[in-house]
Protein backbone atom coordinates (compact mmCIF):
# COMPACT_ATOMS: atom_id res chain seq x y z
CA UNK A 1 0.00 0.00 0.00
CA UNK A 2 1.51 3.43 -0.86
CA UNK A 3 2.31 5.94 2.18
CA UNK A 4 0.97 9.68 2.11
CA UNK A 5 3.00 11.21 -0.74
CA UNK A 6 4.16 14.90 -0.51
CA UNK A 7 6.50 17.45 -2.45
CA UNK A 8 8.51 18.99 -3.29
CA UNK A 9 10.59 17.55 -0.56
CA UNK A 10 12.95 20.96 0.14
CA UNK A 11 12.14 24.68 -0.78
CA UNK A 12 13.90 27.49 -0.60
CA UNK A 13 12.19 31.06 -0.83
CA UNK A 14 12.63 34.62 -0.11
CA UNK A 15 10.28 36.43 2.59
CA UNK A 16 7.50 37.72 0.48
CA UNK A 17 7.47 34.96 -2.00
CA UNK A 18 4.43 32.64 -2.22
CA UNK A 19 4.91 29.00 -1.87
CA UNK A 20 2.84 25.68 -2.29
CA UNK A 21 2.98 22.45 -1.19
CA UNK A 22 1.00 18.99 -2.28
CA UNK A 23 -0.30 15.94 -0.78
CA UNK A 24 -1.63 12.90 -1.81
CA UNK A 25 -3.15 10.90 1.51
CA UNK A 26 -3.34 6.58 1.76
CA UNK A 27 -6.14 5.88 -0.91
CA UNK A 28 -9.34 5.62 0.85
CA UNK A 29 -8.65 7.85 4.03
CA UNK A 30 -11.03 10.38 4.33
CA UNK A 31 -9.07 12.46 6.65
CA UNK A 32 -6.37 14.57 5.82
CA UNK A 33 -4.01 16.81 8.37
CA UNK A 34 -1.67 19.40 7.61
CA UNK A 35 1.08 20.23 10.54
CA UNK A 36 4.16 22.36 10.63
CA UNK A 37 6.96 21.55 12.82
CA UNK A 38 9.28 23.78 13.67
CA UNK A 39 12.76 22.68 14.49
CA UNK A 40 13.41 21.01 17.57
CA UNK A 41 9.32 20.86 18.45
CA UNK A 42 6.85 18.50 18.05
CA UNK A 43 3.85 19.18 15.06
CA UNK A 44 1.23 21.15 15.55
CA UNK A 45 -1.88 20.96 13.77
CA UNK A 46 -2.62 23.57 11.09
CA UNK A 47 -5.67 22.15 9.52
CA UNK A 48 -7.48 19.24 9.24
CA UNK A 49 -9.80 18.06 6.14
CA UNK A 50 -12.93 15.20 6.40
CA UNK A 51 -13.07 14.29 2.73
CA UNK A 52 -13.32 17.95 1.05
CA UNK A 53 -14.61 20.07 3.68
CA UNK A 54 -12.56 21.94 6.79
CA UNK A 55 -13.01 20.18 10.24
CA UNK A 56 -10.34 22.89 12.52
CA UNK A 57 -8.14 25.34 10.76
CA UNK A 58 -8.16 27.10 14.21
CA UNK A 59 -4.60 27.46 14.51
CA UNK A 60 -4.24 28.00 10.62
CA UNK A 61 -2.82 31.86 9.83
CA UNK A 62 -5.49 32.66 7.73
CA UNK A 63 -4.07 36.17 6.50
CA UNK A 64 -1.28 34.12 5.06
CA UNK A 65 -1.94 30.00 5.01
CA UNK A 66 -4.85 28.61 2.97
CA UNK A 67 -5.02 25.16 2.28
CA UNK A 68 -7.95 23.13 -0.06
CA UNK A 69 -8.93 19.77 -1.13
CA UNK A 70 -11.35 20.53 -3.01
CA UNK A 71 -12.16 16.40 -4.61
CA UNK A 72 -11.63 15.25 -1.12
CA UNK A 73 -8.11 13.48 -2.16
CA UNK A 74 -5.04 15.18 -2.37
CA UNK A 75 -4.81 19.07 -0.60
CA UNK A 76 -2.67 21.87 -1.26
CA UNK A 77 -1.21 23.95 1.38
CA UNK A 78 -0.44 27.61 0.47
CA UNK A 79 1.89 30.50 2.13
CA UNK A 80 1.33 34.08 0.86
CA UNK A 81 3.05 36.08 2.02
CA UNK A 82 6.06 33.80 3.68
CA UNK A 83 7.53 35.20 6.62
CA UNK A 84 11.07 34.29 8.15
CA UNK A 85 9.47 32.41 10.79
CA UNK A 86 7.59 29.83 8.59
CA UNK A 87 10.55 28.39 7.73
CA UNK A 88 9.76 24.60 9.24
CA UNK A 89 9.17 21.42 7.76
CA UNK A 90 5.10 20.91 6.56
CA UNK A 91 4.32 17.09 7.31
CA UNK A 92 0.93 15.98 5.91
CA UNK A 93 -0.72 13.08 7.48
CA UNK A 94 -3.83 11.32 6.72
CA UNK A 95 -5.88 8.70 8.74
CA UNK A 96 -9.35 5.92 7.70
CA UNK A 97 -11.28 7.99 10.25
CA UNK A 98 -14.46 5.96 9.70
CA UNK A 99 -16.00 3.86 12.67
CA UNK A 100 -14.03 1.01 14.81
CA UNK A 101 -10.75 0.59 15.99
CA UNK A 102 -7.61 1.65 14.32
CA UNK A 103 -9.18 4.32 12.19
CA UNK A 104 -8.15 7.10 13.98
CA UNK A 105 -3.92 6.28 13.58
CA UNK A 106 -2.40 9.36 11.62
CA UNK A 107 0.03 8.30 8.81
CA UNK A 108 2.46 10.74 7.99
CA UNK A 109 4.15 11.53 4.71
CA UNK A 110 8.19 13.00 4.13
CA UNK A 111 7.09 16.34 4.37
CA UNK A 112 8.58 19.63 3.02
CA UNK A 113 11.30 21.58 4.39
CA UNK A 114 10.40 24.75 3.79
CA UNK A 115 13.80 27.60 4.27
CA UNK A 116 12.74 31.49 4.02
CA UNK A 117 15.21 33.76 3.52
CA UNK B 1 -7.48 20.72 26.80
CA UNK B 2 -4.93 17.94 26.05
CA UNK B 3 -0.97 18.54 27.16
CA UNK B 4 2.20 15.86 26.32
CA UNK B 5 4.98 16.39 28.14
CA UNK B 6 8.66 14.40 28.01
CA UNK B 7 10.71 15.54 30.07
CA UNK B 8 13.74 14.06 28.50
CA UNK B 9 15.45 16.06 25.94
CA UNK B 10 17.89 13.50 25.00
CA UNK B 11 18.93 9.68 25.88
CA UNK B 12 21.49 7.06 25.64
CA UNK B 13 21.85 3.61 25.35
CA UNK B 14 23.95 0.87 24.59
CA UNK B 15 23.28 -1.10 21.36
CA UNK B 16 21.38 -4.41 23.05
CA UNK B 17 20.57 -2.80 26.06
CA UNK B 18 17.25 -1.61 27.02
CA UNK B 19 15.73 2.35 27.24
CA UNK B 20 13.14 4.05 28.72
CA UNK B 21 11.73 6.73 27.20
CA UNK B 22 9.08 8.64 29.14
CA UNK B 23 5.91 10.40 28.30
CA UNK B 24 3.12 12.08 30.74
CA UNK B 25 -0.30 13.35 29.50
CA UNK B 26 -3.18 15.30 30.18
CA UNK B 27 -6.60 15.36 28.65
CA UNK B 28 -10.29 15.82 30.28
CA UNK B 29 -11.75 13.22 27.45
CA UNK B 30 -12.92 9.89 28.45
CA UNK B 31 -12.25 8.03 25.44
CA UNK B 32 -8.75 8.84 24.22
CA UNK B 33 -5.61 7.04 22.47
CA UNK B 34 -2.22 7.22 22.78
CA UNK B 35 0.94 7.38 20.57
CA UNK B 36 4.42 6.79 20.00
CA UNK B 37 5.99 8.07 16.72
CA UNK B 38 9.60 7.67 15.70
CA UNK B 39 11.12 10.62 13.49
CA UNK B 40 14.53 9.64 12.18
CA UNK B 41 16.67 11.93 10.56
CA UNK B 42 15.13 12.04 6.84
CA UNK B 43 12.29 13.22 9.00
CA UNK B 44 9.34 10.34 8.22
CA UNK B 45 7.00 10.21 11.27
CA UNK B 46 6.92 6.92 11.64
CA UNK B 47 4.03 5.20 13.80
CA UNK B 48 5.99 2.95 16.67
CA UNK B 49 2.89 1.88 19.02
CA UNK B 50 -0.53 2.64 19.88
CA UNK B 51 -2.69 2.68 23.42
CA UNK B 52 -6.75 2.61 23.51
CA UNK B 53 -7.24 4.21 26.76
CA UNK B 54 -10.03 1.74 27.64
CA UNK B 55 -7.47 -1.24 27.74
CA UNK B 56 -5.81 -1.63 30.84
CA UNK B 57 -3.09 -4.43 29.15
CA UNK B 58 -0.33 -2.49 27.60
CA UNK B 59 0.38 -2.82 23.97
CA UNK B 60 3.30 -4.33 22.48
CA UNK B 61 5.30 -4.41 19.57
CA UNK B 62 7.94 -6.37 19.04
CA UNK B 63 11.34 -4.98 20.87
CA UNK B 64 8.77 -1.64 21.98
CA UNK B 65 6.23 -2.03 24.72
CA UNK B 66 4.67 0.72 26.81
CA UNK B 67 4.02 1.19 30.73
CA UNK B 68 0.32 2.92 30.50
CA UNK B 69 -0.27 3.99 34.12
CA UNK B 70 -3.92 5.59 33.53
CA UNK B 71 -4.05 7.01 37.18
CA UNK B 72 -1.13 8.69 37.05
CA UNK B 73 -1.11 9.92 33.08
CA UNK B 74 2.07 8.48 32.20
CA UNK B 75 3.12 6.32 29.06
CA UNK B 76 6.29 5.32 28.64
CA UNK B 77 7.80 3.66 25.66
CA UNK B 78 10.25 0.51 26.54
CA UNK B 79 12.67 -0.38 23.67
CA UNK B 80 15.20 -3.98 24.49
CA UNK B 81 17.65 -4.69 22.81
CA UNK B 82 18.31 -1.33 21.31
CA UNK B 83 19.43 -1.53 17.79
CA UNK B 84 21.30 1.43 15.74
CA UNK B 85 18.65 1.67 13.69
CA UNK B 86 16.73 2.66 16.73
CA UNK B 87 18.35 6.01 16.82
CA UNK B 88 16.07 8.61 16.21
CA UNK B 89 13.25 11.63 17.98
CA UNK B 90 10.62 10.22 19.35
CA UNK B 91 7.39 11.44 19.77
CA UNK B 92 4.60 10.56 22.63
CA UNK B 93 1.40 12.01 21.34
CA UNK B 94 -2.32 11.95 22.40
CA UNK B 95 -5.78 11.92 20.58
CA UNK B 96 -8.71 12.61 22.06
CA UNK B 97 -11.87 10.87 20.76
CA UNK B 98 -14.13 13.74 20.57
CA UNK B 99 -11.88 16.29 19.68
CA UNK B 100 -9.73 13.77 17.29
CA UNK B 101 -6.78 16.10 17.40
CA UNK B 102 -3.58 14.72 18.02
CA UNK B 103 -1.36 16.77 20.18
CA UNK B 104 2.63 16.31 20.24
CA UNK B 105 5.14 16.01 22.70
CA UNK B 106 8.80 17.98 22.28
CA UNK B 107 10.13 14.61 21.53
CA UNK B 108 12.93 12.76 22.88
CA UNK B 109 16.36 12.09 20.94
CA UNK B 110 17.78 8.95 21.52
CA UNK B 111 21.35 8.17 20.71
CA UNK B 112 22.11 4.29 20.58
CA UNK B 113 26.18 3.58 20.76
CA UNK B 114 27.87 0.77 19.22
Amino acid sequence: EAGVAQSPRYKIIEKRQSVAFWCNPISGHATLYWYQQILGQGPKLLIQFQNNGVVDDSQLPKDRFSAERLKGVDSTLKIQPAKLEDSAVYLCASSLAGQGLGTETQYFGPGTRLLVL
Amino acid sequence: AQTVTQSQPEMSVQEAETVTLSCTYDTSESDYYLFWYKQPPSRQMILVIRQEAYKQQNATENRFSVNFQKAAKSFSLKISDSQLGDAAMYFCASLGGATNKLIFGTGTLLAVQP
